[in-house]
């Protein structure tokens, strides 16, 4: 496509539930990233794939949170048993290289936890 | 570790002025340093980023930053500001040295608000 999509665009979970958010990056693009921004902060990094490879994860904050992207493409973010403090927009991003000189960034998926 | 300073939360600047939005870093290495703007509820846009080369780096939108290595900035400016610049905006770093990959990590934004 011709921009980095992410869906859905808000999600509303109560409070233990497990949600999913996906990040479809621009074609061909190597690298995608996760980063997650609450409110009135920059976005903080989560986790980085090159390809299918999850290269760094060391931004996830705790085990509830989970990256996959198993055929180098899409790529899913994982949140189990969802806690208030999970509240943010997640962003996701990809470059065509691996160095990331500069990010395209999808709109984000708004995550509010009651 | 890698960081990024941007000391005022907000800008406030009349239309047609020029306009300055202050950002520091720190990096052990060679700074790669970029500029997002973030519309509300939209994802950050590319404006302009500095590799290597002159110091002054011309970007989207008519904006452009200085990057200055004694003092560790990358300010952004624009000659002439636009109420439709408003909005809130993003200095990044990594480390230019690792080669290969290195995350980028972003300051905490700086709302422009130009006055019409």
């Amino acid at each position: 496509g011709a921009g980095v999509s992410q869906s859905p665009r808000y999600k509303v979970a109560k409070r233990g539930q497990d949600v999913a958010l996906r990040c479809d990056p621009i074609s061909g693009h190597v690298s995608l990233f996760w980063y997650q921004q609450a409110l009135g902060q920059g976005p903080e990094f989560l986790t980085y794939f090159q390809n299918e490879a999850q290269l760094d994860k060391s931004g996830l904050p705790s085990d509830r949170f989970f990256a996959e992207r198993p055929e180098g493409s899409v790529s899913t973010l994982k949140i189990q048993r969802t806690q208030q403090e999970d509240s943010a927009v997640y962003l996701c991003a990809s470059t065509l290289d691996r160095v990331g000189y500069g990010y395209t960034f999808g709109s984000g998926t708004r995550l509010t936890v009651v | 570790a890698q960081s990024v300073a941007q000391p005022e939360d907000q800008v406030n600047v009349a239309e047609g002025n020029p306009l300055t939005v202050k950002c520091t870093y720190s990096v052990s290495g060679n700074p790669y340093l970029f500029w997002y703007v973030q519309y509300p509820n939209r994802g950050l846009q590319f404006l302009l980023k500095y590799i290597t080369g002159d110091n002054l780096v011309k970007g989207s939108y008519g904006f452009e930053a200085e990057f200055n290595k004694s003092q560790t900035s990358f300010h952004l400016k624009k000659p002439s500001a636009l109420v439709s610049d408003s909005a809130l905006y993003f200095c990044a770093v990594r480390d230019g040295n690792s080669g290969g990959y290195q995350k980028v990590t972003f300051g905490t934004g700086t709302k422009l608000q130009v006055i019409p």
